[in-house]
């Protein structure tokens, strides 16, 4: 099993170019979520999703559009950069329903907005 | 969820045990006290986690007070790998454990 898998690892945007994260997973796992870590900071829970066709906000929303049309696939997308959201970004996944609070996280991907 | 506090850097010397202490006074009674670390820039790894019993796995031990206000994951015998910042979280668990609320943690850093 690949686990979690994030691309790419690193981008540079412009300010105002779009564009989408990508993050797959192979375990079959309910829950998927994205988070951002910035400088010195913990983890900050964008966007998060439970199944196929649902998805919710999470403590840092704005800027951000999520879809989960399958499964296997969450993708992030930045509609429109900004300087603010240079961060290191994670996708995590669990077993939803039948989990034991285990978050399994990509690789993580560096997104630097000039 | 409940907060919770953990002192921001703590050092240990490789082949000692680490002690990491975390106060979450105003935890619930169903909720669970997780513990997750992320080694450099790489995403966090789950270690353990527990409800009130002490736990045990081959990464780490979990000791949590009969009051449940705090806890205490214990590394019996710290190596240079284990320097990381290590995370406490409290929820409620089970069902979708998820939406985990992520602090500034404790940086551990294990030394020769």
């Amino acid at each position: 099993n690949a686990g979690v898998t994030q691309t790419p690892k690193f981008q540079v945007l412009k300010t105002g170019q779009s564009m989408t994260l990508q993050c797959a997973q192979d375990m079959n796992h309910e829950y998927m979520s994205w988070y951002r870590q910035d400088p010195g900071m913990g983890l900050r829970l964008i966007h998060y999703s439970v199944g196929a066709g649902i998805t919710d906000q999470g403590e840092v929303p704005n800027g951000y559009n999520v879809s989960r049309s399958t499964t296997e696939d969450f993708p992030l997308r930045l509609l429109s950069a900004a300087p603010s959201q240079t961060s290191v970004y994670f996708c995590a996944s669990s077993a939803g329903t039948r989990d034991t609070g285990e978050l399994f996280f990509g690789e993580g991907s560096r997104l630097t907005v000039l | 969820d409940a907060k919770t506090t953990q002192p921001p850097s703590m050092d240990c010397a490789e082949g000692r045990a680490a002690n990491l202490p975390c106060n979450h006074s105003t935890i619930s009674g169903n909720e669970y006290v997780y513990w997750y670390r992320q080694i450099h820039s790489q995403g966090p790894q789950y270690i353990i986690h527990g409800l009130k019993n002490n736990e045990t796995n081959e990464m780490a031990s979990l000791i949590i007070t009969e009051d449940r206000k705090s806890s205490t994951l214990i590394l019996p015998h710290a190596t240079l790998r284990d320097t990381a910042v290590y995370y406490c979280i409290v929820r409620v668990g089970g069902g979708t454990a998820s939406k985990l609320t992520f602090g500034t943690g404790t940086r551990l850093q294990v030394t020769l």
